[in-house]
C-alpha cells in the first residue's frame, strides 16, 4: 500500500534559521513528489513538485526540496524562514500507475519564533 | 495554474438534510476529479474518484449511498451529503486532473461543511 510519512508533527523554528521538513514515503511505482502550504482554514498552496529529472526542486516562497530516492525521501528545505511561513505543510505522493491520486502525509505544523 | 472553484466556500446545515458541493475546473477539463475530507487536525484523505460519465470509485470506509458523487461534463463535479449528521462536518476539498494528465492535480478552496 502507498504511504506517506511525516515524522515531525510540529516543529519550531526562529525566525531567519534554517528549515528542514522531513517526507518519506512507501510506493509501488514511480512517484510524483509534492509539498503543500495549508494557513489555518483555508485551501492547500502548492510549493514545488517533482515529476523528474533533476532531483533538487525549487519552489516558490524560496522553498526547496530534493529527491532521493535511496532514501524514499522528499524532505524541504528553506535558508531562512520568515514568520509567514507559519503553516501546516503536507507532502504528497501520486504516480500515474494508481490514476494520479495524491496520498498526504499527516502534516507537519511549522511555528517560527521571533 | 489551473483554477478549480468550489462552491461554497461554507456551509451549515441542519442535521438530517443534504448538502451538495459543487467543484469546477475554470480553465481546463478535468477528466479526473478527486474528493478528499479534512477533519479537524488531521491530514487530507481520499474519498473518491471520479471520472467524466462514469460511477465514482470509492475508497475503502467511505459509504456510497451517504456521500453522492457526480461527474457529468469535464468542468463539473458535484459532492452531495445526504442526511447529513454532526460527524460528516468537516473540510471537503475537491481536486481535477486535466486531459493531459500530467500528473498535477489542482485544488479548489475546500467547502467547511458543518451540521448543527
Amino acid at each position: 500500500a502507498q504511504s506517506v510519512t511525516q515524522p515531525d508533527i510540529h516543529i519550531t523554528v526562529s525566525e531567519g534559521a534554517s528549515l528542514e521538513l522531513r517526507c518519506n514515503y512507501s510506493y509501488g511505482a514511480t512517484p510524483y513528489l509534492f509539498w503543500y502550504v495549508q494557513s489555518p482554514g483555508q485551501g492547500l498552496q502548492l510549493l514545488l513538485k517533482y515529476f523528474s529529472g533533476d532531483t533538487l526542486v525549487q519552489g516558490i516562497k524560496g522553498f526547496e526540496a530534493e529527491f532521493k530516492r535511496s532514501q524514499s525521501s522528499f524532505n524541504l528545505r528553506k535558508p531562512s524562514v520568515h514568520w509567514s511561513d507559519a503553516a501546516e505543510y503536507f507532502c504528497a505522493v501520486g504516480a500515474a500507475e494508481y490514476g494520479n491520486k495524491l496520498v498526504f502525509g499527516a502534516g507537519t505544523i511549522l511555528r517560527v519564533k521571533s | 495554474g489551473a483554477v478549480v472553484s468550489q462552491h461554497p466556500s461554507w456551509v451549515i446545515c441542519k442535521s438530517g438534510t443534504s448538502v451538495k458541493i459543487e467543484c469546477r475546473s475554470l480553465d481546463f477539463q478535468a477528466t479526473t476529479m478527486f474528493w478528499y475530507r479534512q477533519f479537524p487536525k488531521q491530514s487530507l484523505m481520499l474519498m473518491a474518484t471520479s471520472n467524466e460519465g462514469s460511477k465514482a470509485t470509492y475508497e475503502q470506509g467511505v459509504e456510497k449511498d451517504k456521500f453522492l458523487i457526480n461527474h457529468a461534463s469535464l468542468t463539473l463535479s458535484t459532492l452531495t451529503v445526504t442526511s447529513a449528521h454532526p460527524e460528516d462536518s468537516s473540510f471537503y476539498i475537491c481536486s481535477g486532473n486535466d486531459r493531459i494528465n500530467t500528473g498535477e492535480l489542482f485544488f479548489g478552496e475546500g467547502s467547511r461543511l458543518t451540521v448543527l
